[in-house]
């Protein structure tokens, strides 16, 4: 079955980077998208961009170009999402999801929480 | 980015239909067959329930059912279950390659 399996939990200081990793399994990596997703607490999604894996193109919401990055591993079938200069702003569950086209997101990561405090 | 718009609770009794509006413009939601509905539980991931407008992934209990008029979107849910009760998103391609959610409604079974 579609498994997508993302790291841990991290805390981080204003001003630095985090990398969240997502290794997707049960399914060819290089046939579909992955999307970025972001849930601050008590709020509705946030779609942050999304990538053509097997191209490597990248496609970024405009109020996060500039310090967003995702990035692919077609040989490990690992999608990868790195966000710079945090601020508290940011702190919230960042979800991969498997996008299929359609503007739809048929299976998602677990989540990984990410904590921007001083 | 404004999300889409909708209510913050619905409630119903076991057995009976609600529906669920999910409001945007012409620009998403009524220019584009792309709205989807995705359902999550406290702590957990969403799960997508309706796509395209009206397309129910395989699994998806058939009581769930999506259609879109105008700007407005909606997904009714009939013969609602106990197990039903959890948060309901809705979200549309908008023009300019973006995905846009809606602010989430409660579904809350009485």
């Amino acid at each position: 079955q579609v498994q997508l399996v993302q790291s841990g939990a991290e805390v981080k200081a204003p001003g630095a980077s985090v990398k969240v990793s997502c290794k997707a399994s049960g399914y060819t990596f290089s046939n579909y998208d992955i999307t970025w997703v972001r849930q601050a607490p008590g709020q509705g999604p946030e779609w942050m961009g999304g990538m053509r894996t097997y191209k490597g193109d990248t496609n970024y919401a405009q109020n996060l170009q500039g310090r967003v990055t995702m990035t692919a591993d077609i040989s490990t079938s690992t999608a990868y999402l790195e966000l710079r200069s945090l601020t508290p702003d940011d702190t919230a569950v960042y979800y991969c999801t498997r996008d299929p086209g359609a503007a739809r997101f048929d299976s998602w990561g677990q989540g990984t929480l990410v904590t921007v405090s001083s | 980015q404004s999300a889409l718009t909708q209510p913050a609770s619905v409630s119903g009794s076991p057995g009976q239909s609600i529906t669920i509006y999910c409001t945007g413009t012409s620009s998403d939601v009524g220019g584009y067959n792309y709205v989807s509905w995705y359902q999550q539980y406290p702590g957990k991931a969403p799960k997508l329930m309706i796509s395209e407008v009206t397309h129910r992934p395989s699994g998806v209990p058939d009581r769930f059912s999506g259609s879109k008029s105008g700007n407005t979107a909606s997904l009714t849910i009939s013969g609602l279950q106990a197990e039903d009760e959890a948060d309901y998103y809705c979200s549309s391609y908008r023009r300019g390659v973006t995905v846009i959610f809606g602010g989430g409604t409660k579904v809350t079974v009485l």
